[in-house]
Formats: structure tokens, C-alpha cells, sequence
């Protein structure tokens, strides 16, 4: 059974880095046949795609996102990790990690239940 | 980069069939997957690959695509269908994701 666990602070200053780390279990962040990704929701709205990133370290980002944005992978520790800075209230939002199955579209066919990021001072 | 379009809002009356869609034009290149999420809960895929269905999804989930416009029908819709559904594509580059709004589906 894959599950996946979001981690992370609930509560980042406006200015400062969100960080968040997705624990995998029943499946390994080192398949060549997965992607891992972010995915977020800001309250009330739609979800939006942040970025992949693959067993080998190549990342996909969000153009909106790029240049605050990195995702890692640890692949000792089996999980892998958001970081986001300069943060501003408009970040504020669940933030789901997901695994990407590595078809031809790419499904998200595992998801974390969502964390809540609140930027506020 | 590119944009995936989705009615906002869409109901149907219990028993009945309702199409939900999504329009882009990475989806002539690309095959859509879609999910269903409910208050309060993460997303579900229900379907990948145009028209594939994950194991423990009812078949009156179907998907199709014609053109630029990606289609999940429910057939025979339940109480339970209640929710938002999502769209997900490609992006015209292929290297990237791009989610559609969302439609609220309501089950009168």
C-alpha cells in the first residue's frame, strides 16, 4: 500500500523559506517508473501544479514559481522535499504531495492527505 | 505553456448521466487525467490515460477525448458523486502539468 505523509511548519513569516517533506512508504523514490510532485490548493480555490522532480534529480517547476522554488529527492531516506521562499500571503494553501505514475500523461495516482501553510507574521 | 478550461458548475439529477469537460490545446498531444476530490479531502484519480480507470473506481466513471476537449461522463450518477472534479494534462511543451479550474458538481 503507497502511502504518502506531508511534514512541514503549519505557520511561515511573510519573507521567510517554506519548507515541506513528503515521507514515502510501499513504494521507492528511486523507481525509474515514478515521478514525485507537489501539488497546492489555496483555500476555497483550485489546485495547482508546483513541480516533479525524478529518481535521477531532474526537476520540472512551475514557471510562476521558478526561481523561489526547489524540490529535492533523498533517496536514503526515501522521501523527498519542497522548499519555497520568499513567501508572501499568496502562498498560503494545502500542500499535497503526490506521486506520478510514469505513463504517458503522468497521473497523480497516490496523494498525501494535504498539509496547511498559513504565511502570516 | 497552456490552459485547461473547465465549466465551473454542473449538476445533474440522481440516476442520470452528466459529461464533464475540459478544453486545451496541449490536449491534442496529450491524454487528460481526472480526479474527484471532496470537501476536505485530497484529490482521487478516477481516470488516467484518456479512459483508464484505478482499481476501486465504479465504472460509471468513463473518460473520452475528441479534439481538444477531454470528457469524464458518470453514468448513472450517485449521491456520492458529489464533489469537484479536476482535470490534468501535459502542457503543450510536454515537459510540464497544468491543472484545469474545477467543476462542482452537484447531484440534485
Amino acid at each position: 500500500q503507497v502511502q504518502l505523509q506531508e511534514s512541514g511548519p503549519g505557520l511561515v513569516k511573510p519573507s521567510e523559506t517554506l519548507s515541506l517533506t513528503c515521507s514515502v512508504s510501499g513504494a521507492s523514490v528511486s523507481s525509474r517508473d515514478y515521478y514525485w510532485g507537489w501539488v497546492r490548493q489555496p483555500p476555497g480555490k483550485g489546485l495547482q501544479w508546483i513541480g516533479n522532480i525524478y529518481y535521477s534529480g531532474n526537476t520540472y517547476y512551475n514557471p510562476s514559481l521558478r526561481g523561489r522554488l526547489t524540490i529535492s529527492v533523498d533517496t536514503s531516506k526515501n522521501h523527498f522535499s519542497l522548499k519555497l521562499s520568499s513567501v508572501t500571503a499568496a502562498d498560503t494553501a494545502v500542500y499535497y504531495c503526490a506521486r506520478l505514475n510514469g505513463g504517458y500523461d503522468l497521473p497523480l495516482d497516490y496523494w498525501g492527505q494535504g498539509t496547511l501553510v498559513t504565511v502570516s507574521s | 505553456s497552456s490552459e485547461l478550461t473547465q465549466d465551473p458548475a454542473v449538476s445533474v439529477a440522481l440516476g442520470q448521466t452528466v459529461r464533464i469537460t475540459c478544453q486545451g490545446d496541449s490536449l491534442r498531444s496529450y491524454f487528460a487525467s481526472w480526479y474527484q476530490q471532496k470537501p476536505g479531502q485530497a484529490p482521487i484519480l478516477v481516470i488516467y490515460d484518456k479512459h483508464n480507470r484505478p482499481s476501486g473506481i465504479p465504472d460509471r466513471f468513463s473518460g473520452s477525448l475528441s479534439g481538444n476537449t477531454a470528457s469524464l461522463t458518470i453514468t448513472g450518477a450517485q449521491a456520492e458523486d458529489e464533489a469537484d472534479y479536476y482535470c490534468n494534462s501535459r502542457d503543450t511543451s510536454g515537459k510540464l502539468l497544468v491543472f484545469g479550474g474545477g467543476t462542482k458538481l452537484t447531484v440534485l
